[in-house]
């Protein structure tokens, strides 16, 4: 079993539309997660960054961790053709230790 | 924001050369950076810490002498591919940590072997 599960998609979704891309995980060390959008070919953008249970927002952007299911997700309101990318999950336990990946979600958003 | 720059983008080399890749951080220092390999459409594999000061960390599998790191200052880390064979060729990416957020990934570098 990864440590960090995601569907790889693709996804595809109309403009405007709400998004929710999610992930679970398997280690329990786990304190903090982060969603990141990475284009092709480049760097993954750090989008959200959280710490133990509950929601952020950020502008169009709502980061979800349930630490009692495991569950990550990341919600996206009126998305933008803009938006297509991948979408990676991460976790890791805290300080610099290492940060485990999901294999990411393909996201397309048609005009 | 914290900004991480790698250089080379895009790099072709021959068979047996060495490539190094450049990771900068310009705005913040960095006792640690990461070194990470991805191949198409798979996760980013973390390869090694790289430790200012002293020798990097290796993940399991990855062979220290092939992908030696260096990281002489607190802003430079440097990766370098020895002897590239076709096999090596990858999306190579680095990564730090400016302070209490996420980690911050330079553009990454494309290598190709030929």
């Amino acid at each position: 079993q990864k440590e960090v599960e995601q569907d790889p998609g693709p996804l595809s979704v109309p403009e405007g539309a709400i998004v929710s891309l999610n992930c679970t995980y398997s280690n329990s060390a786990f304190q903090y997660f982060m969603w990141y959008r990475q284009y092709s070919r480049k760097g993954p953008e750090l989008l959200m960054y959280t710490y133990s249970s509950g929601n952020k927002e950020d502008g169009r952007f709502t980061a979800q961790v349930d630490k009692s299911s495991k569950y990550i997700s990341l919600f996206i309101r009126d998305s933008q053709p803009s938006d297509s990318a991948t979408y990676l999950c991460a976790g890791h336990s805290g300080g610099y230790q290492k940060v485990t990946f999901g294999i990411g979600t393909k996201l397309q958003v048609i005009p | 924001g914290a900004v991480v720059s790698q250089h080379p983008s895009r790099v072709i080399c021959k068979s047996g050369t060495s490539v190094k890749i450049e990771c900068r951080s310009l705005d913040f220092q960095a006792t640690t950076m990461f070194w990470y390999r991805q191949f198409p459409k798979q996760s980013l594999m973390l390869m090694a810490t790289s430790n200012e000061g002293s020798k990097a960390t290796y993940e399991q599998g990855v062979e220290k002498d092939k992908f030696l790191i260096n990281h002489a200052s607190l802003t430079l880390s440097t990766l370098t591919v020895t002897s590239a064979h076709p096999e090596d060729s990858s999306f190579y990416i680095c990564s730090a940590r400016p302070g209490e957020v996420g980690y911050t990934f330079g553009s990454g570098t494309r290598l190709t072997v030929v």
